[in-house]
């Protein structure tokens, strides 16, 4: 079993809509959460970061966290044709692992015009 | 504001012959710093990580090795690459300690192995 889970996709959202990234992780004492946005040929960037249960709002981003459930999602309102890429979800959970974060395989978002 | 250099950006090199990948981080002190690999279409794979001067964890059994010779300063190394080691190689850095912090990625080098 992964560790940290996502669907690899791709997610196909006409412009506009909003974009739902879905995330389980089977670690019960992770702490932290984040989340990454990589465009094609480039390196992850942090675009979201979520430490306690509930709604985390940045933008047109919102994060969504449910220890209990052991998922994070991300929540792209007013998708735009910029915001194709692909998501990782990184969770950080082992005690003095140096911050060491799991990645998920990450799920590609296609925004249409 | 912290930023973190790596390079070359891109890499062509022949089977057998020696690697040396370089990062450096600005703007903080003891940082943790991390190697991953990126296989075409595929997640990161964590190789290494520092949480201090000559302090180096690795993850996954392979003929590449890491060294921190200086605070800031992260080096990935071969002596004879393989095929297998093509792929997107990132250098990243967090706070350093357990502080739950992020890690930040620099811009990666493109390794193509002939």
């Amino acid at each position: 079993q992964k560790e940290v889970e996502q669907n690899s996709g791709p997610l196909s959202v006409p412009e506009g809509a909003i974009a739902s990234l879905n995330c389980t992780y089977s670690d019960r004492v992770s702490q932290s959460f984040f989340w990454y946005r990589q465009y094609s040929g480039k390196s992850p960037e942090l675009i979201m970061s979520i430490y306690s249960n509930g709604d985390k709002e940045d933008g047109r981003f919102t994060a969504q966290l449910n220890k209990a459930s052991q998922y994070v999602s991300l929540l792209i309102r007013d998708s735009q044709p910029s915001d194709s890429a692909t998501y990782l979800c990184a969770v950080n959970g082992v005690k003095g692992a140096g911050n060491k974060l799991t990645f998920g395989g990450g799920t590609r978002v296609l925004v249409k015009p | 504001s912290q930023t973190i250099h790596q390079w070359p950006a891109t890499l062509v090199q022949p089977v057998g012959s020696p690697l040396s990948l370089e990062c450096t981080v600005e703007g903080t002190s003891n940082p943790n710093l991390y190697w991953y690999r990126q296989a075409a279409g595929r997640g990161l794979q964590l190789l290494f990580y520092s949480v201090g001067i000559g302090q180096i964890s690795s993850e996954v059994p392979q003929n590449l090795s890491a060294s921190r010779p200086q605070d800031r300063q992260f080096i990935l190394s071969s002596k004879k690459l393989l095929l297998s080691d093509s792929g997107f190689y990132l250098c990243a850095w967090s706070v350093g300690g357990n502080s739950n912090q992020p890690q930040h990625f620099g811009d990666g080098t493109r390794l193509s192995i002939l």
